[in-house]
């Protein structure tokens, strides 16, 4: 149990464009899911949580316009980074926290991540 | 602040036990993670402790002391796949869900 999946895994665009990255929970519902970025050799960085019916909660210094977070149904979040710049290179992560019924609460599983490479 | 400090290498040998140990100054409490992430990979959760003292869950422990901001993970019969980073967070006061990461602690095994 406790399954995220992420889409897609790996991405090329070439700078200036958008790239939306999804993000779901296969087994259980989410009411919050996170995202986070990764760069190499360093810990996770959480940019923002993203409440399903509600509007996210973006971390300090992170840019609201320039990371759109969308988290329409109890399964699934979207993450689009729009006129994507060679710096936004990273690997993005998003994890969910079951909403109910699972032994351990609150607990943040992972999606698989999703490695962004901007030309 | 919140500060959550572990060491940020260690080495072992396969066959052996190791404790990676996981301080933290946080203004709220309300459980602690740890996670273990292979490189290029997402990190997969190992154990939750929120009440003082030690979970077991097969080869991994994991020990908690609220009143000294301290927990350490505990592998034992270290395997080779078990080279990877450890992550110890803690998670933060209120209903928001967040979690308090700290840098990791890379673990090389060697035969």
């Amino acid at each position: 149990g406790a399954v995220v999946s992420q889409h897609p895994s790996r991405v090329i665009c070439k700078s200036g464009t958008s790239v939306k990255i999804e993000c779901r929970s296969l087994d259980f519902q989410a009411t919050t899911m996170f995202w986070y970025r990764q760069f190499p050799k360093q810990s996770l960085m959480l940019m923002a949580t993203s409440n399903e019916g509600s509007k996210a909660t973006y971390e300090q210094g992170v840019e609201k316009d320039k990371f759109l977070i969308n988290h329409a149904s109890l399964t699934l979040s979207t993450l689009t980074v729009t006129s994507a710049h060679p710096e936004d290179s990273s690997f993005y992560i998003c994890s969910a926290s079951p909403s109910q019924g699972l032994a351990v609460t609150d607990t943040q599983y992972f999606g698989p991540g999703t490695r962004l490479t901007v030309l | 602040g919140q500060n959550i400090d572990q060491p940020t290498e260690m080495t072992a040998t396969e066959g052996a036990i190791v404790q990676i140990n996981c301080t933290y100054q946080t203004s709220g409490f309300n459980g602690l993670f740890w996670y273990q992430q292979h490189a290029g990979e997402a990190p997969t959760f190992l154990s939750y402790n929120v009440l003082d003292g030690l979970e077991e869950k097969g080869r991994f422990s994991s020990f908690l002391s609220r009143s000294k901001g301290y927990s350490y993970l505990l592998l034992k019969e270290l395997q080779m796949k078990d080279s990877a980073s450890y992550l110890c967070a803690v998670r933060d006061a209120g209903n928001n869900r967040k979690l308090i990461w700290g840098l990791g602690t890379s673990l090389a095994v060697n035969p």
